[in-house]
């Protein structure tokens, strides 16, 4: 299985509302990134956070990093509709390459 | 403005056929990667590399080669298109510094369907 792993797969909320995803990985990390990537385009990064880091913002972001619990978790405040579009987690482990999981779809309803 | 370009948005191309996907990038990057992205499966790495000339297989390598000749540019191919390669391509570079990986860069991507 993926090394990232979202949750949920699929989240619908209204406009003005908070959309938080999460991601849980498996092995050791040197630091972690969220991905945004709207439909049919490649990925933007959003927020990268290291393994000595326990909470970053950027903007609306809101980026936290439990390494005991291998778990991160995206939170993005006062959504709009623009915000609709699919969210990734990427781990770097090392190996040279990030290792993406499968994906959260966020709808954000005007 | 920093710059990841793939040689085509949409290709079509036939069973058997020898298929190019180009990428360039303007940000000096060592690292380059392809990917492949299906639905309900993320983005698969099939190959990378860390320096020209030199290549590393991926989750995915089979069906595939690589090229990296020039910094700049690293090449996908796939020698004889099948069906199963059908798949949205991605291309992405990136830095490195501080022991760690930074941020990737993204291509927008080539939708390739095999027929």
């Amino acid at each position: 299985s993926q090394q990232g792993e979202e949750d949920p797969q699929a989240l619908s909320i209204q406009e003005g509302e908070n959309a938080t995803m999460n991601c849980s990985y498996k092995t050791s990390i040197n630091n972690l990134q969220w991905y945004r990537q709207n439909s049919g385009r490649g990925l933007v990064h959003l927020i990268l956070i290291r393994s000595n880091e326990r909470e970053k913002h950027s903007g609306r972001l809101r980026v936290t990093l439990d390494t005991s619990k291998k778990s991160s978790s995206l939170l993005i405040t006062a959504s709009r509709a623009a915000d609709t579009a699919s969210y990734f987690c990427a781990t770097d482990t090392g190996r040279r390459a990030l290792t993406f999981g499968s994906g959260t779809r966020l709808q954000v309803q005007p | 403005d920093v710059k990841v370009t793939q040689s085509s948005r949409y290709l079509v191309k036939r069973t058997g056929e020898k298929v190019f996907l180009e990428c360039v990038q303007d940000m000096d990057h060592e690292n380059m990667f392809w990917y492949r992205q299906d639905p309900g499966l993320g983005l698969r790495l099939i190959y990378f590399s860390y320096d020209v000339k030199m290549k590393e297989k991926g989750d995915i390598p089979e069906g595939y080669s690589v090229s990296r000749e020039k910094k700049e540019r690293f090449s996908l191919i796939l020698e004889s298109a099948s069906t199963n390669q059908t798949s949205m391509y991605l291309c992405a570079s990136s830095g490195y510094g501080g022991g760690s990986y930074n941020e990737q860069f993204f291509g927008p991507g080539t939708r390739l369907t095999v027929l």
